[in-house]
């Protein structure tokens, strides 16, 4: 099992432009979460979901949209990229019996925008 | 707003020593939960304490909750090189399973 995979795992984009981070997980979870990690800071909940075709808002969604077309898939959106999103985005996935206790965790993607 | 501070924000000790980290919360939790972060990688989930426990022990882990403190500690008892990584804590609230973290402790183990 490959578990969380994220792809990019790097990026650097210009302000204004586009970009989609894709999550993928391997063991059939059904809740999905997108966080992003600044320096100094723990993680902060951007979006999240509970199933395919359910997305909900976190603590941080402006600025980011998400997508759960397939249960496995879970992508975050940066419709016009700003400065200020510059961070360390971090997927994490669970099941749903087991939501509110242990989180498995993607590798990250580095996004810098200029 | 983060749910979770941390203290200390660093940490230096030997290998062989103990090193304790402290969490500490503003509102009510279903569960507290610690994770550690390896430079540069994704957070691995360590030990989980619900709000009805007060302690909990995972290898060499030990982990308190004190409730009317809204604070919790985790220790690593004789600490290895490997143990180098930045520990979080993270507070669960609700039933969909959102976590809100600490800006993590730094915790540096010197051979």
């Amino acid at each position: 099992n490959a578990g969380v995979t994220q792809t990019p795992k790097f990026r650097v984009l210009k302000t204004g432009q586009s970009m989609t981070l894709l999550c993928a997980q391997d063991m059939n979870h059904e809740y999905m979460y997108w966080y992003r990690q600044d320096p100094g800071m723990g993680l902060r909940l951007i979006h999240y979901s509970v199933g395919e075709g359910t997305t909900a808002k976190g603590e941080v969604p402006d600025g980011y949209n998400v997508s759960r077309l397939k249960k496995q898939n879970f992508l975050l959106g940066l419709e016009s990229a700003a400065p200020s999103q510059t961070s360390v985005y971090f997927c994490a996935s669970t099941a749903a019996e087991t939501r509110t206790d242990t989180q498995y965790f993607g590798p990250g993607t580095r996004l810098t925008v200029l | 707003s983060q749910q979770g501070e941390e203290d200390p924000q660093a940490l230096s000790i030997q290998e062989g020593e103990n090193a304790t980290m402290n969490c500490s919360y503003k509102t009510s939790i279903n569960n507290l939960q610690w994770y550690r972060q390896n430079s540069g990688r994704g957070l691995v989930h360590l030990i989980l304490i619900r709000s009805n426990e007060r302690e909990k022990h995972s290898g060499r882990l030990r982990v308190t909750l004190d409730t009317s403190k809204k604070s919790s500690s985790l220790l690593i008892t004789a600490s290895r090189a490997a143990d180098t990584a930045s520990y979080f804590c993270a507070t669960g609230h609700d039933s969909w399973g959102k976590l809100q973290f600490g800006a993590g402790t730094q915790v540096v183990v010197t051979p």
